[in-house]
């Protein structure tokens, strides 16, 4: 069974400062995508970024990046010019991508607090 | 304005009184999802459908039903529920390239 490790519970950053969290992940598959959510207080859960495992060039949104590292089983997410509203919780996700088993893993997700 | 629907938003029951959570998309998404959220457990995935008809298990799908009849339905039925069912609810779907899940507001259900 697939799993997705968050070892980082909190953490805080200044506000205008980079942030990284960290994601690893446990699989024997080769072709799966991975996620990362946002979960601001109002609880709704928003896509940050998405990655495709074939794909070698790390996934970007803005000042929202990845660094993908297959062989290592790493997805990580720098955040960059960290914003108040950035103040959330973060899910990393895995989910196998395999014509009809389409199921979804997620951390236990990291509580980031930027900081004015 | 696309979205995901979720209904009823709060929802205190007591033990074995069955109850449908109900879950609607108007984006023609093909897959749809039920997640539970609990304290320091993250999300779990409970049941999720491929298409109209198609349903699977999850990773916590024990004391839950499902059925996808429609494209845009997805609801999640507690035969029993029990207290240990108490959580947040999230509905999601997503087109099969997976370019982005929509999540539903949440659910917030209490088993007394």
């Amino acid at each position: 069974a697939q799993t997705v490790t968050q070892s980082q519970p909190e953490m805080s950053v200044q506000e205008a400062e980079t942030v990284t969290l960290s994601c690893t992940y446990d699989t024997s598959e080769n072709n799966y995508y991975l996620f990362w959510y946002k979960q601001p207080p109002s609880r709704q859960m928003i896509l940050v970024i998405r990655q495709e495992a074939y794909k070698q060039q790390n996934a970007t949104e803005n000042r929202f990046s990845v660094n993908f590292q297959k062989a290592a089983k790493s997805f990580s997410l720098k955040i960059s010019d960290s914003q108040l509203g950035d103040t959330a919780m973060y899910f990393c996700a895995f989910m196998k991508h395999s014509g009809g088993s389409e199921k979804l893993v997620f951390g236990k997700g990291t509580k980031l607090t930027v900081n004015p | 304005e696309a979205q995901v629907t979720q209904n009823p938003r709060y929802l205190i029951t007591v033990t074995g009184k069955k109850l449908t959570v109900t879950c609607s998309q108007n984006m023609n998404h093909e897959y749809m999802s039920w997640y539970r959220q609990d304290p320091g457990l993250g999300l779990r995935q409970i049941y999720y459908s491929m298409n109209v008809e198609v349903t699977d298990k999850g990773d916590v799908p024990e004391g839950y039903k499902v059925s996808r009849k429609e494209k845009r339905n997805f609801p999640l039925i507690l035969e029993s529920p029990s207290p240990n069912q108490t959580s947040l609810y999230f509905c999601a779907s997503s087109r099969f390239d997976f370019n982005g899940q929509f999540f539903g507001p949440g659910t917030r259900l209490t088993v007394l």
